[in-house]
């Protein structure tokens, strides 16, 4: 079965920082790989996702991107954080005919 | 596009209790039903999952159900433990071909000893 792989597993940065936070996936190949944000007391909302390299398809309007430079690596980055970027970032992997998600540990991300 | 809505937002049990958590979702098209269980500073894991084909499914001590008509489906933990204390997370997927997955809010269950 896969391994996700997130790091940090806490962050605290400045308004205005750039911010880059790795996904790497072991186990699998050809993933279908996830990004989800947490906020404090909401539920979890899908920020990108993508079925290849190279290929990202984005939910939501916002302060942030994601590149997937390698079959197994999926990164989520900001030129200049924001306070709201604060939250409980999720990496999620699905591979082959399985219909769930393997979830990574997260990181915390606080912009102070 | 697809909406989950989950209830309660907490909930507190006694030890041996049964817990009940319930979602809605929109789209009549979705599919596929899992649970996630959450615990402190760690990732979602799944629990329990039921397809749009299944009308309930049963693992232990947990079991989901699935009312299509009604659109909602359901959590049950039987003889509840401690270590069942957690967030847990309903979510459906609608069929976009991506396993784009709609999540619920949360339920923030209490297992009191």
């Amino acid at each position: 079965s896969q391994t996700i792989h997130q790091w940090p597993a806490t962050l605290v940065q400045p308004v205005g920082s750039p911010l880059s936070l790795e996904c790497t996936v072991e186990g699998t190949s050809n993933p279908n790989l996830y990004w989800y944000r947490q906020a404090a007391g909401r539920g979890l909302q899908l920020l990108f996702y993508s079925v290849g390299i190279g290929q990202i398809s984005s939910e939501v309007p916002q302060n942030l991107s994601a590149s997937r430079p390698q079959d197994r690596q999926f990164i989520l980055s900001s030129k200049k954080l924001l306070l709201s970027d604060s939250g409980f970032y999720l990496c999620a992997c699905r591979t082959g005919g399985a219909e769930g998600y393997t979830f990574g540990s997260g990181t915390r991300l606080t912009v102070v | 596009g697809e909406n989950v809505e989950q209830h309660p937002s907490t909930l507190s049990v006694q030890e041996g209790d049964s817990a009940v958590i319930k979602c809605t979702y929109s789209d009549s098209a979705s599919n596929y039903f899992p649970w996630y269980k959450q615990e402190l500073g760690k990732g979602p894991q799944l629990i329990i999952d039921i397809r749009s084909n299944v009308g309930e499914k049963k693992d232990q001590r947990i079991a989901v159900t699935l009312n299509k008509t009604a659109k909602h489906f359901s959590l049950h933990i039987t003889e509840t433990q401690p270590e069942d204390s957690a967030v847990y997370f309903c979510a459906a997927r609608p069929p976009s071909g991506t396993y784009k997955y709609i999540f619920g809010t949360g339920t923030r269950l209490k297992v009191l000893a």
